[in-house]
């Protein structure tokens, strides 16, 4: 049972944009930094976001991050047909003193 | 480049012990924290556990506390992760995946090409 809640899916037709949530609590979202993942059918995990909202070398900035309180957001702009994947948000719980992931949320574009 | 290469994928019985690795270069491995995260069949990203090579120091999920252990041999750049005593609900994808920083809080910024283990009997 993650302690960081994503909706399941969201969709969007090419060139639109969509945004995924991330809640958590004081213990996690709201004392640490957040990190957002993309997951293409069948491969590993891929760094999109760290530190809430820096995009490492090589993400378009069509992706962006921010953070609010215990939520943060991934969006994506100018949906593109290869941005269909998996997306998972993370962060480290002081309370428990290890890392933890999101739900996930699978992004389909119409 | 930095990389992290995990070893192949793996068939077992259950109640048979199993230890996979994830070797990294282009990078001091010592210096930051290596994890692993699980992925079970069509299901989300776990976080299993953490351990910083420098010290040893590991950290585990309380979810896989006591399941698997996680190590490391600094002199050839490889992390572990093993089992004792396979169930078939050990069935997934494992990832060693590396931190950004000598900071355990930080996000995985490296990740291995994950390593599938089937436990059947």
């Amino acid at each position: 049972q993650s302690v960081l809640t994503q909706p399941p899916s969201v969709s969007a037709a090419p060139g639109r944009k969509v945004t995924i949530s991330c809640s958590g609590s004081s213990s996690n979202i709201g004392n640490n930094y957040v990190s957002w993942f993309q997951q293409l059918p069948g491969t590993a995990p891929k760094l999109l976001i760290l530190d809430n909202n820096k995009r490492p070398s090589g993400i378009p900035d069509r992706f962006s991050g921010s953070k609010s309180g215990t939520s943060a957001t991934l969006g994506i702009t100018g949906l593109q047909t290869g941005d269909e994947a998996d997306y998972y948000c993370a962060t480290w719980d002081t309370s428990l003193s290890i890392g933890v992931f999101g739900t996930g949320t699978k992004v389909t574009v119409l | 480049e930095v990389q992290l290469v995990q070893s192949g994928a793996e068939v077992k019985k259950p109640g048979e012990s199993l230890k996979i690795s994830c070797e990294g270069s282009g990078y001091s491995f010592s210096h930051y924290w290596i994890g692993w995260v699980r992925q079970m069949p069509g299901k989300g990203l776990e976080w299993m556990g953490i351990l910083f090579p420098g010290d040893s120091d590991t950290r585990y999920s309380p979810s896989f506390q006591g399941q698997v252990t996680i190590s490391a041999d600094n002199s050839i750049s490889t992390a572990y992760l093993q089992w004792s005593s396979l169930k078939a609900s050990d069935t997934a994808i494992y990832y060693c995946a590396r931190q950004t920083s000598s900071s355990i809080n930080d996000a995985f910024d490296v990740w291995g090409q994950g390593t599938m283990v089937t436990v059947s009997s």
